[in-house]
Formats: C-alpha cells, structure tokens, sequence
C-alpha cells in the first residue's frame, strides 16, 4: 500500500501571496489531519476532515483553511503569508478520526521570503 | 504549563543502554501517541495506547491514565534509535496536542 504522498515537498514564496498544499492520503484512509512544525512552537494541529467534514480546527487565523475532497484527498490554503508561516506543514491519515493511528506523509517544506 | 510535559528534553547514552523518556499530561485523553521523528522530519508512529502496556521489538511504552503519565523504554539501544521521540495526546475532537519532544542520542 502506498504511504501518505505530499505535494510540493518544498515551497518558496515571498510574503503576500498565497499556498495550496496537496495530501493524498493512504487508499481507503477517509481522516486527514494537519500539522504545523516549526523551530520555536513544535507542533501543531491545524485541522481534520473527516469524509469531506471538517470536525475540528486548531488555534489558527482565518488565513488558513482546507478541504477534503469526495476521494479523501485534502488541501490546505494559506492566504497573504506571513513570514512566520515559514513551517513544516505535515499531514496524516487515518482510518477513523481524533483515536485512530495516524500515518505520516514526509511534509512539505514551506519557506517564506 | 503545556498540556503535555516531556523529560528529558536531550538525552545521549551510549549504545546498549536502557533508555526511558517521560511523557506527563494535565487533561482527560482518550489515547496517547508516541512518534518518532528522524532528521529531515519523517514522522513515524510508534504506539497508541490508552490503558496498560504494548511491546514492538526493543520498543516499550507504558501508561498510567490515573496518574496521567506515559513512559517510553528502548531496550539494547543503537545508533539507529537516534531521533526525536514525540509524545501526543488526543481528545476527541480537539486534534493531537504534542510535547515539545525528547532529542536522543545514541553514541556507538
């Protein structure tokens, strides 16, 4: 079975614009969560869809959202980046939501100039 | 005070050591996850528990829900184990709340 794939695996973009990022989760994996990584604040959960609901979001602006589409894959946009936006974006997958294991894609790395 | 307390922050032993890393957390959960995560930031999932003790290889972790704590153990450790181990915490629907991670270091 194929793994979690991410896409991009490295982004650059100057401060202003805008991201989508792409995760394809395990086949038949219906949970995506997000992830943030970064030096100073670790990480952090973003949000989770779960058959193409999202069922919770973690402690971030309105600048960032997402969707998951009917074949579970998922998006996640960031609008007028800031330079602290620059992270490691992860995502997961899993069978059920919130309590099942969750598997890892490798992340893209987002650099903000 | 995070929601979820990891010790020791950096650990180096030599290798064949026992190693333990501590996970403490303030709030009800309904499971707790342990990664792993080596440079260049894959993540793998090594456990989810939420009551008793699961073995996988050299791999231990033990959890205490009255006392809201989780332990890791490596037995024979090796260079290999060298990584970030990353304790979570999952409730419901509120998404992982991590630790800050413990750094390992396993000297030949």
């Amino acid at each position: 079975k194929a793994g979690v794939t991410q896409t991009p695996r490295y982004l650059i973009k100057t401060r202003g614009q805008q991201v989508t990022l792409s995760c394809s989760p395990i086949s038949g994996h219906r949970s995506v969560s997000w992830y943030q990584q970064t030096p100073g604040q670790g990480l952090q959960f973003l949000f989770e869809y779960f058959s193409e609901t999202q069922r919770n979001k973690g402690n971030f602006p309105g600048r960032f959202s997402g969707r998951q589409f009917s074949n579970s894959r998922s998006e996640m946009n960031v609008s007028t980046l800031e330079l602290g936006d620059s992270a490691l974006y992860l995502c997961a997958s899993s069978l059920a939501p919130a309590t099942d294991t969750q598997y890892f894609g490798p992340g893209t790395r987002l650099t903000v100039l | 005070k995070n929601e979820v307390e990891q010790s020791p922050q950096n650990l180096t032993a030599q290798e064949g050591e026992f190693i333990t890393i501590n996970c403490s957390y303030s709030v009800g959960i309904s499971a707790l996850h342990w990664l792993q995560q080596h440079p260049g930031g894959g993540i793998v999932s090594l456990f989810m528990l939420s009551s008793g003790k699961k073995k996988h290889g050299r791999l231990i972790a033990t959890i205490n829900i009255q006392e809201k704590h989780s332990s890791l153990h490596i037995t024979a450790s090796h260079p290999r184990d060298s990584a970030v181990y990353i304790c979570a915490v999952s409730r419901g629907a509120d998404g992982l709340t991590f630790g800050k991670g413990t750094h390992l270091i396993i000297q030949p």
